[in-house]
C-alpha cells in the first residue's frame, strides 16, 4: 500500500532564510508525487508536482521539489522563505490508478 | 471560476442528529472525493466517486453514506452523528483518479462539530 511520512510536525524558520520540508513515500512502481499548502481557514492548493523527467519540479511562490527514488523521498525547497509562507504542508503520493493518499502534514512558522 | 464549492461552511450537530454536506463542482470533472482533516492525522479518505451514479469506500467510511446522482454532485450524509465526526470535511474533485496534470482541486471546507 502507499504511503507518506512527514517527519517534521512542526518547523520555525526565519523571514529570509530557506526551507527545507521533507518528505518520503512508499510505493511500488514510478509514483506521482505532489505537495499542497493549505492557508489557516481554507483548502489545499496546488504547489506542485512530479510525474516523470526532469528530477527537479519547479512549482507557484517560487517553491521547488527534487525527486530522489534511491532515498524515495521529495523534499520540498525554497531559497528565501516570506512571511505570507506560515501554513501546513501536506505532501501525498499516487499511482496511475491510484487515489492520493497525503502525509500528516508540516505546520511552517515564520519569524520575522 | 468557481471550482468545487462546499455548503455548509459551518455547522454544530448535536449527537445522533443527521445531516448532508453538498459538493459542487463546475469543471465537469469525472472524480469526486471526501476527504476527512483531524489534527496530526492529515486528510483521510472517506469515500469517493468515479463517475455519475458510482460510489466506493475510501480509508474511513464507517458513519457515513454518499450519493453521486449528477456529475457535478457529491453528497455526504451522516445518519447519525457521533462527537467523533467533530472534523473539518473536504471535497475535492479530479480528471483523473490520479489527478493529472492539475492534481486535485479542492473546495474551502465544512467545520462539523458534534456535540
Amino acid at each position: 500500500a502507499q504511503s507518506v511520512t512527514q517527519p517534521d510536525i512542526h518547523i520555525t524558520v526565519s523571514e529570509g532564510a530557506s526551507l527545507e520540508l521533507r518528505c518520503n513515500y512508499s510505493y511500488g512502481a514510478t509514483p506521482y508525487l505532489f505537495w499542497y499548502v493549505q492557508s489557516p481557514g481554507q483548502g489545499l492548493q496546488l504547489l506542485l508536482k512530479y510525474f516523470s523527467g526532469d528530477t527537479l519540479v519547479q512549482g507557484i511562490k517560487g517553491f521547488e521539489a527534487e525527486f530522489k527514488r534511491s532515498q524515495s523521498s521529495f523534499n520540498l525547497r525554497k531559497p528565501s522563505v516570506h512571511w505570507s509562507d506560515a501554513a501546513e504542508y501536506f505532501c501525498a503520493v499516487t499511482g496511475t490508478a491510484s487515489k492520493l493518499t497525503f502525509g500528516t502534514g508540516t505546520r511552517l512558522q515564520v519569524t520575522l | 471560476n468557481a471550482g468545487v464549492t462546499q455548503t455548509p461552511k459551518f455547522r454544530v450537530l448535536k449527537t445522533g442528529q443527521s445531516m448532508t454536506l453538498l459538493c459542487a463542482q463546475d469543471m465537469n470533472h469525472e472524480y469526486m472525493y471526501w476527504y476527512r482533516q483531524d489534527p496530526g492525522m492529515g486528510l483521510r479518505l472517506i469515500h469517493y466517486s468515479v463517475g455519475e451514479g458510482t460510489t466506493a469506500k475510501g480509508e474511513v467510511p464507517d458513519g457515513y453514506n454518499v450519493s453521486r446522482l449528477k456529475k457535478q454532485n457529491f453528497l455526504l450524509g451522516l445518519e447519525s452523528a457521533a462527537p467523533s465526526q467533530t472534523s473539518v470535511y473536504f471535497c475535492a474533485s479530479s480528471y483523473s483518479i490520479a489527478g493529472g496534470a492539475d492534481g486535485y482541486t479542492f473546495g474551502s471546507g465544512t467545520r462539523l462539530t458534534v456535540v
